[in-house]
Formats: structure tokens, C-alpha cells, sequence
């Protein structure tokens, strides 16, 4: 059973598309984060939301709570995007975390 | 910038042995995680850790893992008994406040069971 589904798994963009992540989850949520993982395994962490939109540089994050759907977009795509992008809930109810199975980003350029 | 660090970087240990994996989390965050990847598949949440006691553990956080704040500043978690499934990278993670500051990763740690 996955709590957490994302689309899609693999991606591959020219340098300059703009390029969506969905993420849709099942359980109740206090918080959903994106991250961001370098092929050297590294995490690091791009969004944590709760309602709406954020937005920093070229990277946009939405949630839409009623749906349970949140999307990451890169506007402007260059190779240093590529990467592994994972989406991650906080369940509602207690300090539990629900990951992704992460889409692979891999931009041309 | 202040960052989660964890050592070491790399475990080689044998079936059957205890490992120790040591973090050292943001100072001024409260709330501590483990989560481990299996190579080639996703993070999974081991277990959350809030005023010195275990606050959330998964389905995998069973009695051969625990986990430990000694001294105030490292957060460990030790694996007891290791088995050739325990093989994958631990990551450890640190935050201020869960609903409003983001995860901050430390570089995980490669565990290897042989």
C-alpha cells in the first residue's frame, strides 16, 4: 500500500521546458515536503507546505488539500536540476513521514 | 549555514554485530528523525524523537533498533544484530518545529552488512 503516489517515475526535459511533479497522497496530512535528492544520495530539502504555493528561484510548489495532490514545477529547466525530486507527507495525526517513491529527473541540454 | 552532520560516511560490519550510527543534529532543533533507503528503492521513516523520548516509529523500528540522545548534542541509533537486510543508507534529519520549518538531511551514512 502506498500512502504517497508520485508521477511520474522518470522524466526526461530539453534545458529550458517547463516541467511538472505530481504527488497524491491518501492519508490525512499536517504538512507535505519536497526534496530533492543528488545522485551522490545527498537530501536536501525545497518545500515544506500546508496550503497553497511557494515559490523560490525557478522551483513552484502547490498543494491542494481538498484533492490531497501537490505539484513541484521547474520553470526554465537546466541540467542541474537533474536529480531525483521526492515528495514526503507528515501525517496528520503524529511525527510519522510517508515518502515517495520519487520521479528521476534527467535534463538535455 | 548550520547543517546535520553524520558519521561516519561509509559501515562495513558483519552479520551479526552491533552498529552505533551517530548524528549530529542542528542545535537549536527539537525534533529528531531516522529514515533509511534501500538501494534502488524509497526513504522510509524509521522513527521521530522529541524531548528525549521516541515520539512516532514505523513498522520497521522494531526491537533490534534503538535510538539515543547521550550528551545533549548526538542523536544515535544503534542496530543490534545486523542482518544482510539492514543494508541500505540511514539518513538522519533534524527540525526546529515540525508544521513550520522545513527537514534539514544529514549526508546519510552507507550501511553495509556482509
Amino acid at each position: 500500500k502506498n500512502e504517497v503516489e508520485q508521477s511520474p517515475q522518470n522524466l526526461t526535459a530539453q534545458e529550458g521546458e517547463f516541467i511538472t511533479i505530481n504527488c497524491s497522497y491518501s492519508v490525512g496530512i499536517s504538512a507535505l515536503h519536497w526534496l530533492q535528492q543528488h545522485p551522490g544520495g545527498g537530501i536536501v530539502s525545497l518545500f515544506m507546505l500546508s496550503s497553497g504555493k511557494k515559490k523560490h528561484g525557478r522551483l513552484i510548489a502547490t498543494i491542494n488539500i481538498q484533492e490531497k495532490h501537490s505539484s513541484l514545477h521547474i520553470t526554465a529547466s537546466h541540467p542541474r536540476d537533474s536529480a531525483v525530486y521526492i515528495c514526503a507527507v507528515r501525517a496528520g495525526t503524529g511525527n510519522q513521514f510517508y515518502f515517495g517513491t520519487g520521479t528521476s529527473l534527467t535534463v538535455i541540454p | 549555514e548550520p547543517e546535520v552532520t553524520q558519521t561516519p560516511s561509509h559501515q562495513v560490519t558483519q552479520m551479526g554485530q552491533e552498529v552505533i550510527l551517530r548524528c549530529v543534529p542542528i542545535s537549536n532543533h527539537l525534533y529528531f528523525y531516522w529514515y533509511r533507503q534501500i538501494l534502488g528503492q524509497k526513504v522510509e521513516f524509521l522513527v521521530s524523537f522529541y524531548n528525549n523520548e521516541i515520539s512516532e516509529k514505523s513498522e520497521i523500528f522494531d526491537d533490534q533498533f534503538s535510538v539515543e540522545r547521550p550528551d545533549g548534542s548526538n542523536f544515535t541509533l544503534k542496530i543490534r544484530s545486523t542482518k544482510l537486510e539492514d543494508s541500505a543508507m540511514y539518513f538522519c534529519a533534524s527540525t526546529a518545529r515540525p508544521l513550520n520549518s522545513p527537514l534539514h538531511f544529514g549526508n546519510g551514512t552507507r550501511l553495509t552488512v556482509t
